[in-house]
């Protein structure tokens, strides 16, 4: 079974600051997903990034792809109480028939 | 409006007894997958279908059961429910990105349910 590690599990900041979430396994993905899920609802996608070094920036949001697509990480940018949520990555099997999750990053920005 | 629907979205019951959690998506995936969401353990497969009549385990299938008759639904049953199933658990239907390569495996972008929280006493 392939693994994925998110840190840090928790994560308090206050409006304005930047942060960066990581995501790193021991496995090779073909390619990784991003989701953000709010309390009472399912996962939202994100964003993929499929080749290894992808940069992918979604306002300020920027998704990177490991070189060796065993990792990857998340950076925001003046982070806002909007982007509170849980943010979890997940990698895409060679055969991509499944989808392992990690274990997610719970964001909460202050105001 | 695409979208994936569960029920119920609520659910208490007893240890031992048989329940069904339905799912329905009205986007014409051939993809769909029922996983569990617990505290610290992130998302977790139970099951997956890639088109009418497959399905496969995913990495906890213990005590699940799935159906895969029609295209749009993907029934997740629990033939004799025990505290250990308490959950959270999300229903998704996925397609293959018409722009991402297929050497690489393949792409499946994920459209979650919005989630069915199951106790078992």
């Amino acid at each position: 079974t392939q693994l994925l590690e998110q840190s840090p599990q928790f994560l308090s900041i206050q409006e304005g600051e930047n942060l960066t979430v990581y995501c790193n396994s021991s496995s090779v993905f073909s390619s990784l997903q991003w989701y953000r899920q709010e309390p009472g609802e399912g996962p939202v996608l994100l964003v993929t990034v499929v080749t290894g070094g992808e940069v992918k920036k979604l306002k300020r949001l920027t998704f990177q792809f490991g070189d060796a697509r065993k990792d990857s990480s998340l950076h925001i940018t003046a982070a806002q109480p909007g982007d509170t949520g849980l943010y979890l990555c997940a990698g895409l099997s060679g055969s991509a028939r499944q989808l392992t999750f990690g274990s997610g990053t719970q964001l909460t920005v202050l105001p | 409006e695409a979208q994936v629907t569960q029920n119920p979205r609520y659910l208490i019951t007893v240890t031992g007894k048989k329940l069904t959690v339905t799912c329905s998506q009205n986007m014409n995936h051939e993809y769909m997958s029922w996983y569990r969401q617990d505290p610290g353990l992130g998302l977790r497969q139970i099951y997956y279908s890639m088109n009418v009549e497959v399905t496969d385990k995913g990495d906890v299938p213990e005590g699940y059961k799935v159906s895969r008759k029609e295209k749009r639904n993907f029934p997740l049953i629990l033939e004799s429910p025990s505290p250990n199933q308490t959950s959270l658990y999300f229903c998704a239907s996925s397609f293959r990105s018409p722009d991402i390569p297929t050497g690489g495996g393949g792409m499946y972008e994920q459209y979650f349910g919005p989630g069915t929280r199951l106790t078992v006493t």
